[in-house]
């Protein structure tokens, strides 16, 4: 069973719109985070939260808006999609801060 | 230029045969992990060092921190082992805990 569940797995928006990527993860971590892949860059660190708090942020952009309801969810709300922002997005988490992290299977975003 | 440099780019093996792969890094790293990406895209968690060497079935990996670099050994290669391979860091020091990656390893193995 997966750990670390993400919603939805594959998701289609249109340049302009706001999409809310899901993240829930089961396995009692308190350091959840969002990374980035896309064919134009490797994989890349978005944020991190640690009991809630955001610790980093390494997203230039305030479009790409991190959102935590409960201790184990993790949403990425994204406004005003542009083409670029087309990627598979990782939620990932760990036990604490720089310990071994665990990824979830992503969402790829395509944005048309 | 990129902290976590990471060879060969692609690699092609014939099955039972091994390989090394290695990612160098440019500044002083606290722990590393490995990870194979599969045809579905999932990241599959291989090894998690702070140092010295791990072994896992066909699998071993060895980080040295005091020279900035880190293996994963590939033996008796298999065809479910096809897929890219990365390796992940976190620096030194550092109050969060970013991982950041190398541009992954291709491999191929071959029947």
């Amino acid at each position: 069973d997966p750990k670390i569940i993400q919603k939805p797995k594959y998701l289609v928006a249109v340049t302009g719109s706001e999409k809310i990527l899901i993240c829930e993860q089961y396995l009692g971590h308190n350091a959840m985070y969002w990374y980035r892949q896309s064919a134009k860059k490797p994989l890349e660190f978005m944020f991190s939260y640690s009991y809630q708090k955001l610790m980093d942020n390494q997203t230039a952009s305030s479009r790409f808006q991190p959102q935590s309801s409960k201790k184990n969810h993790l949403d990425l709300q994204i406004t005003a999609l542009k083409p670029d922002d087309s990627a598979t997005y990782f939620c990932a988490s760990s036990q604490g801060q720089g310990l071994e992290v665990f990824f979830g299977k992503g969402t790829r975003l395509t944005v048309v | 230029g990129d902290q976590v440099e990471q060879s060969p780019s692609a690699l092609s093996l014939h099955e039972g045969t091994g390989s090394a792969l290695r990612c160098n890094f440019t500044t002083t790293m606290r722990a590393v992990q490995w990870f194979q990406q599969n045809s579905r895209g999932s990241l599959i968690n291989l090894f998690y060092l702070a140092s010295g060497t791990k072994e896992n079935g066909r699998l071993k990996s060895t980080f040295n921190s005091k020279e900035s670099y880190s293996t994963l050994h590939i033996r008796d290669a298999q065809l479910e082992d096809s897929g890219t391979y990365f390796c992940a860091a976190g620096i030194s020091g550092g109050s969060n805990a970013k991982l950041t990656f190398g541009k992954g390893t291709k491999l191929s193995v071959k029947s």
